[in-house]
């Protein structure tokens, strides 16, 4: 299975852009990065997945690189309840393996 | 319109004692999972069913059964419980093999001592 890294922690201010990176070098050409969330001790909430194209939706958006090897996820305007631990994950057949994430905190 | 509904959210077992942890979809999706996850960090696959009559082992199959009832539900059964398996188990389903998405359940704390 393709292994994801991650930053364990970041910081970002409320009303500015926050920026997880996460590399994924032994990615396959066919497999999708996804991203998801997990507010507390919540079920995780998907936020976006993309193949090699950029994509953006209403929650964030989602910048893969050329060689596929590394992506990042943009909050575009992070607020105190984007305060979440975040995780990059590289889907193998109908399976998510999730890695430990990058607790993201949000500060006023 | 409920999602993903995950039965009990709480349990405590004594070790050796068994229960059936119970999630149920209303979402017409194929797909569905069984994930632990322990305090700290990601989540574990325990078992899977990419679609109804079939399931599959994850990567920590060990002490679990499943069955996959029917298209809505997919229950988690551990026979003889143990502390090892205290943890937060979340059920998640998808359309069709990942690509639109997961969506989880609120998950059950299940305490073993």
């Amino acid at each position: 299975d393709a292994k994801t890294t991650q930053p364990t922690s970041m910081d970002c201010a409320e009303g500015r852009a926050a920026n997880l990176p996460c590399n994924h070098s032994t990615i396959s050409g066919n497999e999708y990065v996804y991203w998801y969330r997990q507010i507390h001790s919540q079920g995780p909430q998907y936020i976006i997945h993309g193949l090699k194209n950029n994509e953006t939706n209403e929650m964030a958006s989602l910048i893969i690189t050329e060689d596929r090897k590394s992506s990042t996820l943009i909050l575009p305007h992070a607020t105190l309840r984007d305060t979440a631990v975040y995780y990059c994950i590289v889907r193998v057949g109908s399976r998510l393996t999730f890695g430990e994430g990058t607790q993201l905190t949000v500060n006023p | 319109n409920a999602g993903v509904t995950q039965t009990p959210k709480f349990q405590v077992l004594k070790t050796g004692q068994s229960m059936t942890l119970q999630c149920a979809q209303d979402m017409n999706h194929n797909s569905m999972y069984w994930y632990r996850q322990d305090p700290g960090m990601g989540l574990r696959l325990i078992y899977y069913s990419a679609s109804e009559g079939t399931t599959d082992k994850g990567e920590v199959p060990n002490g679990y059964n499943v069955s996959r009832l029917n298209k809505r539900e997919f229950s988690l059964r551990l026979e003889s419980a143990a502390p090892s398996q205290t943890s937060v188990y979340f059920c998640a389903t998808t359309l069709d093999r990942g690509y639109y998405g997961y969506t989880f359940g609120s998950g059950t704390r299940l305490t073993v001592v």
